[in-house]
């Protein structure tokens, strides 16, 4: 069954960087689209990134575009977010999540069970 | 950019029927999809395409879209439906996903 586990969250000062990792099985990797979405305390859930299965194309929230960078080694099964400048309001759990359809908009079908990341003085 | 807005709160006795809504400048002309979030847990799609279930999610859950609303119903609502839901469409002009606030649905 499809499988994603996200890692590489922790504590950071604010400035400074931070780089999560997704391990994904169970599905071919390399031909799906893979987004970043995530949950600040209390609150509801905010798309940051998506990557198409071939790396031609990478889109991002302004709330964090120029600082966050998203990528992928299909070779490895593995989607990355480099997250630098990191600020107070980036706390949030961070979910890698699967798009359902290889060519069409049918939503996100896959989650994984989320990394945290404080930024926090 | 797009905005999705959603009542924060429904509440709904078991058994009956809890219908959520998810307002947009005409959403109907998008595909929206719809999530359910439990206490703990990572989001599962419980409706995508406007109307269509991923398997293994029951058909006592059901979505449509007209003008500027979209709507999930949940029919013969459980104990276990307890959750926040979201919805969420592709802001194709822009190319990003947009999420409603989200709504927390109580059994009561």
């Amino acid at each position: 069954q499809v499988q994603l586990v996200e890692s590489g969250g922790g504590v950071v000062q604010p400035g400074r960087s931070l780089r999560l990792s997704c391990a994904a099985s169970g599905f071919t990797f390399d031909t799906y689209g893979m987004h970043w979405v995530r949950q600040a305390p209390g609150k509801g859930l905010e798309w940051v990134t998506f990557i198409s299965y071939d790396r031609s194309k990478k889109y991002y929230a302004d709330s964090v575009k120029g600082r966050f960078t998203v990528s992928r080694d299909n070779s490895n099964n593995t989607l990355y977010l480099q997250m630098d400048i990191l600020r107070v309001e980036d706390t949030a759990i961070y979910y890698c999540a699967k798009d359902f359809d290889q060519w069409l908009d049918y939503g996100m079908d896959a989650w994984g069970q989320g990394t945290t990341v404080a930024v926090s003085s | 950019s797009y905005v999705l807005t959603q009542p924060p709160s429904v509440s709904v006795a078991p058994g009956k029927t809890a219908t959520i809504t998810c307002g947009g400048n005409n959403i109907g002309g998008r595909s929206v999809h719809w999530y359910q979030q439990k206490p703990g847990q990572a989001p599962v799609l419980v409706i995508y395409f406007d109307s269509d279930r991923p398997s293994g999610i029951p058909a006592r859950f059901s979505g449509s879209t007209s003008g500027n609303t979209a709507t999930l119903t949940i029919s013969r609502v459980e104990a276990a439906d307890e959750a926040d839901y979201y919805c969420q469409v592709w802001d194709s002009p822009l190319d990003l996903r947009v999420f409603g606030g989200g709504t927390k649905l109580t059994v009561l």
